[in-house]
């Protein structure tokens, strides 16, 4: 069965403190995905990560991938107000076209 | 530039009435996907066109679902005879189908109450 599993799935913090989500997944991948979503909005991505070892980042978020653990982690440098939303990962499997999604993070960052 | 459009963004329908939701995709986009999402939870994945082809219905939950994509483009997602457990967002996607990243880029959902 193909599975995601992120940690925490619910996250409070502090204005200007750091912090990272976790993914793990199930099975080979291709593809590892974080995609941001508001209450009541649909998902926006932030990145695709193809490849063991990519990083990338934009603005406060950075995503990596080790994909020999297959993990993938999404790191929050001095948290804001305007990062608060639900964070999902997903992968794309080596033998299927659609996305499997985790449950999501749920960040709150407090003043 | 346009993005994935799903029409309505809202719908109550009583326990087993038949409901249809569409969905126009970026065009040039070849592949489609639908998605579940319970509340609190991530989305789930239900079937996938290329182009009017559907590949992969396997995430379809029970018969009472059914989508078309008749020509290449607009798909429509009919739930028959409604059930209150169908109660969710209904999340369409589209990609490109060769190359690159294939990002999905999704549509604002369908919020279906089924009272």
């Amino acid at each position: 069965e193909l599975k995601v599993e992120q940690n925490p799935l619910f996250l409070s913090m502090q204005e200007g403190k750091n912090y990272t989500i976790y993914c793990n997944y199930s099975t080979t991948s291709d593809r590892l995905y974080w995609y941001r979503q508001d209450p009541g909005k649909s998902l926006e991505s932030l990145f695709v990560l193809l490849s063991n070892g990519a990083v990338k980042q934009e603005g406060r978020l950075m995503a990596s991938l080790d994909t020999k653990a297959r993990l993938s982690t999404l790191h929050i440098t001095a948290a804001v107000h305007d990062l608060s939303a639900t964070y999902f990962c997903a992968y794309r499997s080596s033998s299927a076209r659609q996305l499997t999604f985790g449950s999501g993070t749920q960040l709150t960052v407090l003043p | 530039g346009a993005g994935v459009s799903q029409s309505p963004r809202y719908k109550v329908a009583k326990r087993g009435q038949d409901v249809a939701l569409r969905c126009d995709p970026i065009s040039g986009h070849v592949s489609l996907f639908w998605y579940q999402q319970a509340l609190g939870q991530g989305p789930e994945f239900l079937t996938y066109f290329q182009n009017e082809a559907q590949l992969d219905k396997s995430g379809l939950p029970s018969d009472r679902f059914f989508a078309e994509r008749p020509e290449g483009s607009v798909s429509t997602l009919k739930i028959q005879r409604t059930q209150q457990e169908d109660s969710a967002v209904y999340l369409c996607a589209s990609s490109l189908t060769s190359g690159g990243t294939y990002e999905q880029y999704f549509g604002p959902g369908t919020r279906l109450t089924v009272t």
